[in-house]
């Protein structure tokens, strides 16, 4: 069995700050990891995933994401947030190996002040 | 790009009518989901196909919901009868049988409101 645990339901930053978005998981085996971004009234996108090569994963619009094993993390992050990444973000897991069901976060909203 | 379709993206309905939401999968993606999301319970599983077979419902109320796969171009999740609880926004995602190491495609969603 696996989940994730999504810290902070709502996370704001300024306009040109750091995003950081928290994403603790629990697996039995080796997992696979997501982050999946949704904007208001569509469905989900996948934003980058980790798939047991580099640890550090690059994304679609400059996010990026580490895997850290010892912490089981797979925090998200942005260098510098813009207005359009004003979104929800949703971490997922999944058991590698072959196919698997993945299962979610509950999402944090995040919200990008000017 | 290809895409998940899913209809009707608005759905409002009396308290014990039967609802039919449909999605079409990406062609060729031979796996394929339904989910709920709630403010309250964020993202849930209903059910998953393979191969048009399903895998796993245990996540969907065997009562009133059912999801059915009749071709490889169709799947649909039919409430009945639709009760309040059940106003949420069901997305549908599609993929392959390693999707897993993918991702899945979402579909935009059918927002439904039982009154």
């Amino acid at each position: 069995a696996q989940s994730v645990t999504q810290l902070g339901s709502h996370v704001s930053v300024s306009e040109g700050a750091l995003v950081l978005l928290r994403c603790n998981y629990s697996s039995s085996v080796p997992p696979y990891l997501f982050w999946y971004v949704q904007y208001p009234n569509q469905g989900l996108q996948l934003l980058l995933k980790y798939t047991s090569a580099a640890t550090l994963v690059k994304g679609i619009n400059g996010f990026e994401a580490e895997f850290k094993k010892s912490e089981t993390s797979f925090h998200l992050t942005k260098p510098s947030a813009h207005m359009s990444d004003a979104a929800e973000y949703f971490c997922a897991v999944s058991a590698s190996g072959g196919y698997q069901k993945v299962t979610f976060g509950i999402g944090t909203k995040l919200q990008v002040i000017p | 790009d290809a895409r998940v379709t899913q209809t009707p993206r608005h759905k409002v309905t009396e308290m014990g009518q039967e609802v039919t939401m449909r999605c079409q999968p990406i062609l060729g993606h031979n796996t394929v989901f339904w989910y709920r999301q709630t403010m309250m319970q964020g993202l849930e599983l209903l059910a998953y196909f393979r191969n048009r077979a399903p895998l796993d419902d245990s996540g969907m109320p065997k009562d009133r919901f059912s999801a059915e796969m009749p071709d490889a171009t169709l799947a649909t999740l039919k409430i009945q009868p639709s009760e309040p609880r059940d106003s949420a926004v069901y997305f549908c995602a599609s993929g392959l049988d390693s999707a897993g190491a993918i991702g899945y495609t979402f579909g935009s969603g059918t927002r439904l409101t039982v009154v």
